[in-house]
Order: structure tokens, then C-alpha cells, then sequence
């Protein structure tokens, strides 16, 4: 099937690290993405890694991959009350066309 | 540049009333998609359009037509609409020479049928 998960709800304190984690089907997807929604907005990508890779990092943002697992991680440092928002991972699904399949998307609520 | 705008943003319709939704690019793009997101799922692919007057079924296209008439529009109708069709609808347009990651979304229609 093409059920990419998530789990649905995270809630973490201003300062502390959120790890939002995604389990994705499709072992050939040469990249996974990670995808923010903030309240009453589309989505815009937030970051991507390319599937031979272990692990990206970007500012406060890191991404994990264990392709083994087909696990994907998101790790956000130092969260923000600006951070809140709803993450979506995706894959890349080769059905005669490119699409994106996402994942059912995590809540994450930054209290002060 | 606008960018991606859909219009409306909210409409209340009744159980087999019909309704076009409009999105409109300002960026030249080749390829538009229509998604509807759902509490608790992922955005699933309606339909989409890989330039003007073409269209494609995408992975949940039933109870949905499309039209591509001009390349900055792409219309979503629902001819007789369903409460399982409640829904938050969300356009994109990428160039064509782009990865398909790189999709501009729309700000959404929410939509209710009762």
C-alpha cells in the first residue's frame, strides 16, 4: 500500500528538541522530504534528504535516515513557539508518473 | 508574483449541490495537481495537469472533474457534491523542468457539505 505514517499529536516545551518520526513504504524513493504547515497555509518544504544518505543537517533542523527500516526522523533543536505547525513527510512515488505520497502529518503544539 | 491563489477560500454546500473551485499560478508553470487533505491523512492526489488541456486521474478521483483550459487555471468541480467530499482542498504548480518536490501550494479551500 502507500500508507506513509506519522504519529499524529507532539507537544514540547520552548527550548527543548522535538523528534518527529515518519515510517515510509517505498524503499526506491531517491528522496524523502519533510513538508511544514502552519495554521490556514499551504505547504512549503522544509528539507529533504537524498536516499544514500544517513543523515542532513540544516541550521536547527536535522534529518535521519534509516533506509533499512525505511524510518525517517526529524529533529528540530532549541524549538520555537514559531515552529508549530503540522510536518508532513513524503516519498516519491515512480507510478509511470512522479508523485508525492505523504505521510498523515504530525501536530506539533511549542508551549512557552 | 502572487503565486499560487485559490478561490474560494470556505464554501458550505448541500448534499448534491455543484461547485468549481479555481486555482490560478502566476508563475508559468506546466504542472498543476488538486489535492484534498483529511484530518489524520496525508494530502492524496485528485487529479493533476501536465500543461494546458490536459488532465490526469490522480489516486482519489472519483465524484471530481477537472479542466485545464488555460495554462494558469485549473478547475476542480464537484457536479453533485457528498458529505464524504468535506474536505480541505489544496492546489500546486511546479515547472515542468523542476523535481516534484518542488510544488508551490495554494493557502486551501475548506469546503463542508452537509
Amino acid at each position: 500500500g502507500e500508507d506513509v505514517e506519522q504519529s499524529l499529536f507532539l507537544s514540547v516545551r520552548e527550548g527543548d528538541s522535538s523528534v518527529i518520526n515518519c515510517t515510509y513504504t517505498d524503499s526506491s524513493s531517491t528522496y524523502l522530504y519533510w513538508y511544514k504547515q502552519e495554521p490556514g497555509a499551504g505547504l512549503q518544504l522544509l528539507t529533504y534528504i537524498f536516499s544514500n544518505m544517513d543523515m542532513k543537517q540544516d541550521q536547527r533542523l536535522t534529518v535521519l535516515l534509516n533506509k533499512k527500516d525505511k524510518h525517517l526522523s526529524l529533529r528540530i533543536a532549541d524549538t520555537q513557539t514559531g515552529d508549530s505547525a503540522i510536518y508532513f513527510c513524503a516519498e516519491v512515488m515512480n507510478t509511470g508518473f512522479q508523485k508525492l505520497v505523504f505521510g498523515t502529518g504530525t501536530r506539533l503544539l511549542v508551549s512557552p | 508574483n502572487a503565486g499560487v491563489t485559490q478561490t474560494p477560500k470556505f464554501r458550505v454546500l448541500k448534499t448534491g449541490q455543484s461547485m468549481t473551485l479555481l486555482c490560478a499560478q502566476d508563475m508559468n508553470h506546466e504542472y498543476m495537481y488538486w489535492y484534498r487533505q483529511d484530518p489524520g491523512m496525508g494530502l492524496r492526489l485528485i487529479h493533476y495537469s501536465v500543461g494546458e488541456g490536459t488532465t490526469a486521474k490522480g489516486e482519489v478521483p472519483d465524484g471530481y472533474n477537472v479542466s485545464r483550459l488555460k495554462k494558469q487555471n485549473f478547475l476542480l468541480g464537484l457536479e453533485s457534491a457528498a458529505p464524504s467530499q468535506t474536505s480541505v482542498y489544496f492546489c500546486a504548480s511546479r515547472p515542468q523542468q523542476g523535481a516534484v518536490h518542488e510544488q508551490y501550494f495554494g493557502p486551501g479551500t475548506r469546503l463542508t457539505v452537509t
